[in-house]
């Protein structure tokens, strides 16, 4: 396994632009998930997908926010208009797919750190 | 899904010496998970314990559970510097994701 990969690693951005993050997760893991953690705090959870249904969004922080993961591998994560508030780590993670019941157990990337300016 | 809450939020030792830190939940749960996350960094799984274990080792890390008192701690032996990084619990209970609560910021000095 190569580990849940998160593309940029930092973005600086100006109030207002958008911005999109990239999560490529462990190949074979069938879900995946976006938290956001502010500074001190722990990892909030955004959305998650089970390959590519989107089944849980009803945490995404506004109607600024949406995910994608068209074919059930990567996925998007995209915050239009952005606000300083939206400075925060977006992580990614993802799961095994197991014959037995699901555990929970996460495999995290590590991180995207966005500045808004 | 139900978060776990830390306690205490942060912890300062020396190297050599033990760290505990506690993890208290409100409902029942199907297993208990810790993670560590280093600063920047993403988070890490560190061990699970299902809900009908007491008690599990894994290295220097001892995690025992309490379903009775919904409590679970977290024991590093004789930590080392690099053990500096926040902890976190996330009790699971077979809903469909995992929620943290704030952590424990663990500072082992040299």
């Amino acid at each position: 396994d190569t580990g849940v990969s998160q593309n940029p690693r930092h973005k600086i951005t100006k109030r207002g632009q958008n911005v999109t993050f990239r999560c490529d997760p462990i190949s074979e893991h069938n879900r995946l998930y976006w938290y956001r953690q502010t500074l001190g705090q722990g990892p909030e959870f955004l959305t998650y997908f089970q390959n590519e249904a989107q089944l849980e969004k009803s945490r995404l922080l506004s109607d600024r926010f949406s995910a994608e993961r068209p074919k059930g591998s990567f996925s998007t994560l995209e915050i239009q208009r952005t606000e300083q508030g939206d400075s925060a780590m977006y992580l990614c993670a993802s799961s095994k797919r197991t014959s037995g019941p699901f555990t929970g157990e996460l495999f995290f990337g590590e991180g995207s750190r966005l500045t808004v300016l | 899904s139900q978060q776990g809450e830390e306690d205490p939020q942060a912890l300062s030792i020396q190297e050599g010496e033990n760290a505990t830190m506690n993890c208290s939940y409100k409902t029942s749960i199907n297993n208990l998970q810790w993670y560590r996350q280093n600063s920047g960094r993403g988070l890490v799984h560190l061990i699970l314990i299902r809900s009908n274990e007491r008690e599990k080792h894994s290295g220097r890390l001892r995690v025992t559970l309490d379903t009775s008192k919904k409590s679970s701690s977290l024991l590093i032996t004789a930590s080392r510097a690099a053990d500096t990084a926040s902890y976190f619990c996330a009790p699971f209970d077979a809903g469909n994701m995992l929620t943290f609560g704030g952590g424990t910021r663990l500072m082992v000095k040299p």
